[in-house]
């Protein structure tokens, strides 16, 4: 049982660039959220989905895009990126609301 | 606005000590309060939840402690080790409208020898 996988764990981006950072759980959970990771800063919620098809913005919104076709998959796209966006990015599921929230292990991601 | 305030920032504990982290929150709508734990490198995983309709909860040498008056809660960790050292999240989320969970700014905990 693989749980929550991110993809991929390092990645070095110039400024403007775009990418993709994937997520996939493979536990059936209907909920997933992407988290970043900043010093002194906790763990910030970007966006959340409650389900296939249904996506929604946390704290810091700005500069990043998801979507949510399918249960497994929730990969969260930047469009230009910066370097305000270099960070520890974590995406974490969860069986229903409420209940214990399954981490992945994390992308670091340099914006240079 | 921070939802959930933690402190101290960082804590180094003698090992065999007691180390306590606090928690607090604002919305009486919260009723899920869990503690994360996370190495250098991992993801945060669970070390230990409650919810409200008790007032501590323990799990080995880990203990949550609960104030729904004054909106508080604690992790206490008894007899800390070494493997203790850590950075631990304080977190809350509700049940209705689908809230996400909302994390503390974290604790850096160093138990040394």
């Amino acid at each position: 049982n693989a749980g929550v996988t991110q993809t991929p764990k390092f990645q070095v981006l110039k400024t403007g660039q775009s990418m993709t950072l994937q997520c996939a759980q493979d536990m059936n959970h209907e909920y997933m959220s992407w988290y970043r990771q900043d010093p002194g800063m906790g763990l910030r919620l970007i966006h959340y989905s409650v389900g296939a098809g249904i996506t929604d913005q946390g704290e810091v919104p700005n500069g990043y895009n998801v979507s949510r076709s399918t249960t497994e998959d929730f990969p969260l796209r930047l469009l230009s990126a910066a370097p305000s966006q270099t960070s520890v990015y974590f995406c974490a599921s969860r069986p229903v609301m409420n209940t214990e929230a399954f981490f992945g292990q994390g992308t670091r991601l340099t914006v240079v | 606005q921070q939802q959930v305030k933690q402190s101290p920032q960082s804590l180094i504990v003698q090992k065999g000590g007691i180390s306590i982290i606090n928690c607090a929150y604002e919305n009486t709508a919260f009723d899920y309060f869990p503690w994360y734990q996370q190495f250098p490198g991992k993801g945060p995983a669970l070390l230990i939840a409650i919810r409200p309709d008790v007032s501590e909860k323990k799990e080995g040498r880990f203990t949550i402690s609960f104030n729904k008056s004054a909106k508080q809660f604690s992790l206490h960790i008894m007899d800390s080790q070494p493997g203790d050292s850590a950075t631990y999240f304080c977190a809350a989320s509700a049940p209705s409208g689908n809230t996400p969970l909302v994390f503390g700014k974290g604790t850096r905990l160093s138990v040394i020898a």
